[in-house]
């Protein structure tokens, strides 16, 4: 069975600061997919990212990161430079590619960014 | 614009009040599924479909029903709603499975009394 950690409930930070959001995943397949979301205030789930288990290169976006460690099943997201705009709450989510039919979420971190 | 669109965002109901939240996708979609957003437990799956007349179960599907008759619309279903209910619901759609990228609706905020 599939399942999402994001151990870290809620985590506060003054604006600048660089934020590190963990996501550990449990899966038996070896082609799955690791995706993260974010969920701003007013609800909207807005998509960040998508990987696959084949590419464990990480990846840049701006202000994103996110380091794929295979070793340690770890997704890890990292915001550089935090602004206001970043605070929302993060959403790492995993999909087997055998049953291809779901899309397991964990708990969720938020992110308060303080001016 | 390519677009999830559900309605009602906003409702507030009865125990038992038999009630429908469509959900509907103009991006020629074969994949949509319903979750629901609960407090510390994260998005959970309610029932998806692979494509017209193929829907199956996923995490909670007890006290929901769906259909699936035109690809584009994929509404969920309470028969019989209860308190436990009450929750924030989202309809997503993806290219062809729950592998993909997977676009989600605005949500809808559904009470039960």
């Amino acid at each position: 069975a599939q399942k999402v950690t994001q151990a870290q409930t809620e985590i506060s930070v003054v604006e600048k600061e660089d934020v590190t959001l963990d996501c550990v995943y449990e899966t038996r397949d070896t082609t799955y997919y690791l995706f993260w979301y974010k969920q701003p205030p007013s609800g909207e789930l807005v998509f960040l990212i998508r990987r696959n288990s084949f590419d464990e290169q990480n990846e840049i976006s701006g202000r994103y990161s996110w380091n794929f460690q295979k070793s340690t099943s770890s997704f890890n997201f990292t915001i550089t430079a935090s602004q206001v705009v970043d605070s929302a709450v993060y959403f790492c989510a995993l999909s087997e590619g055998a049953a291809g039919n779901k899309l397991t979420f964990g708990g969720g971190t938020r992110v308060l960014v303080k001016p | 614009e390519a677009q999830v669109t559900q309605n009602p965002r906003y409702l507030i109901t009865v125990t038992g009040k038999k009630l429908t939240v469509t959900c509907s996708q103009n991006m020629n979609h074969e994949y949509m599924s319903w979750y629901r957003q609960d407090p510390g437990l994260g998005l959970r799956q309610i029932y998806y479909s692979m494509n017209v007349e193929v829907t199956d179960k996923g995490d909670v599907p007890e006290g929901y029903k769906v259909s699936r008759k035109e690809k584009r619309n994929f509404p969920l279903i309470l028969e019989s709603p209860s308190p436990n209910q009450t929750s924030l619901y989202f309809c997503a759609s993806s290219y062809r499975d729950g592998t993909d990228t997977q676009y989600f609706g605005p949500g809808t905020r559904l009470t039960v009394l």
